[in-house]
C-alpha cells in the first residue's frame, strides 16, 4: 500500500482558510486520494476524494499536484467545529487486489483558535 | 450514521469469553470493514469483506474472526477476549470507488 505523509498537527484561526498538506510520492497512476476527518469521540467522516483534477464539495476543496505526488485539503473558512484529525489516504481501485481497503496513517490534528 | 449501525454501542466482558460485534447496513454496499482504534495507534484494519462469504485479513487480524452470510450484516467475533482487545471498534461500508461511511463505534472493555 502506498504511504502518505502528513504533519502531526496544525493550528488555524477561526474564519481563516486552512491548507492541510499531504505527500504521497509513491502513488500509483490509479490510486484515488481520499480525505477523512475524525471529530472527538466520533467515527471518521468522509470529506472528499479525487484522482487527478481538483475537486470541490460543500465541505472542502482538494487540490492535487500535477505529478500527483502531493495534495492539499483546503477548508475555506475554518470554524471551531472543524477541529479534528484529518487523514489523507490512498485507495486503490477495485479489481487491483486491494478491494478498496483504506489504511489509515496518524493524520494531522487541526486546532482551530477562536 | 445513516445506513450503518453497530451493536452494541458499549460492552464490558470478561477475559476468555467470546464476544460478537454486529455491523448492519441498509445501503446494499459490497464492501464492509472492521477497524479498531487505540490511543497512539490510530485506526487499524482488522478484517474486511468484498462480498457475501468473501472476507480477508487486515493489519491486525490475530484473535478475530468475521462472517458475512448476507450483504447487510458483517459480524466480528473475538473468540476468547483478552485485555489487549479493549478498544473502540468501528465498522465501515463502501460502494465501489465511493467514500467510506463509518458507524458510530463500539466501545469494548475486557476486564
Amino acid at each position: 500500500d502506498a504511504k502518505t505523509t502528513q504533519p502531526n498537527s496544525m493550528e488555524s484561526n477561526e474564519e481563516e482558510p486552512v491548507h492541510l498538506p499531504c505527500n504521497h510520492s509513491t502513488i500509483s497512476g490509479t490510486d484515488y486520494i481520499h480525505w477523512y476527518r475524525q471529530l472527538p469521540s466520533q467515527g471518521p467522516e468522509y470529506v472528499i476524494h479525487g484522482l487527478t483534477s481538483n475537486v470541490n464539495n460543500r465541505m472542502a476543496s482538494l487540490a492535487i499536484a500535477e505529478d500527483r505526488k502531493s495534495s492539499t485539503l483546503i477548508l475555506h473558512r475554518a470554524t471551531l467545529r472543524d477541529a479534528a484529525v484529518y487523514y489523507c489516504i490512498l485507495r486503490a481501485p477495485d479489481g487491483s487486489g486491494n478491494t478498496g481497503k483504506l489504511i489509515f496513517g496518524q493524520g494531522t490534528t487541526l486546532q482551530v483558535k477562536p | 450514521d445513516a445506513g450503518i449501525t453497530q451493536s452494541p454501542r458499549h460492552k464490558v466482558t470478561e477475559t476468555g469469553t467470546p464476544v460478537t460485534l454486529r455491523c448492519h447496513q441498509t445501503e446494499n454496499h459490497r464492501y464492509m470493514y472492521w477497524y479498531r482504534q487505540d490511543p497512539g495507534h490510530g485506526l487499524r484494519l482488522i478484517h474486511y469483506s468484498y462480498g457475501v462469504k468473501d472476507t480477508d485479513k487486515g493489519e491486525v487480524s490475530d484473535g478475530y474472526s468475521v462472517s458475512r452470510s448476507k450483504t447487510e450484516d458483517f459480524l466480528l467475533t473475538l473468540e476468547s477476549a483478552t485485555s489487549s482487545q479493549t478498544s473502540v471498534y468501528f465498522c465501515a461500508i463502501s460502494g465501489e470507488r465511493w467514500g467510506y461511511t463509518f458507524g458510530s463505534g463500539t466501545r469494548l472493555t475486557v476486564v
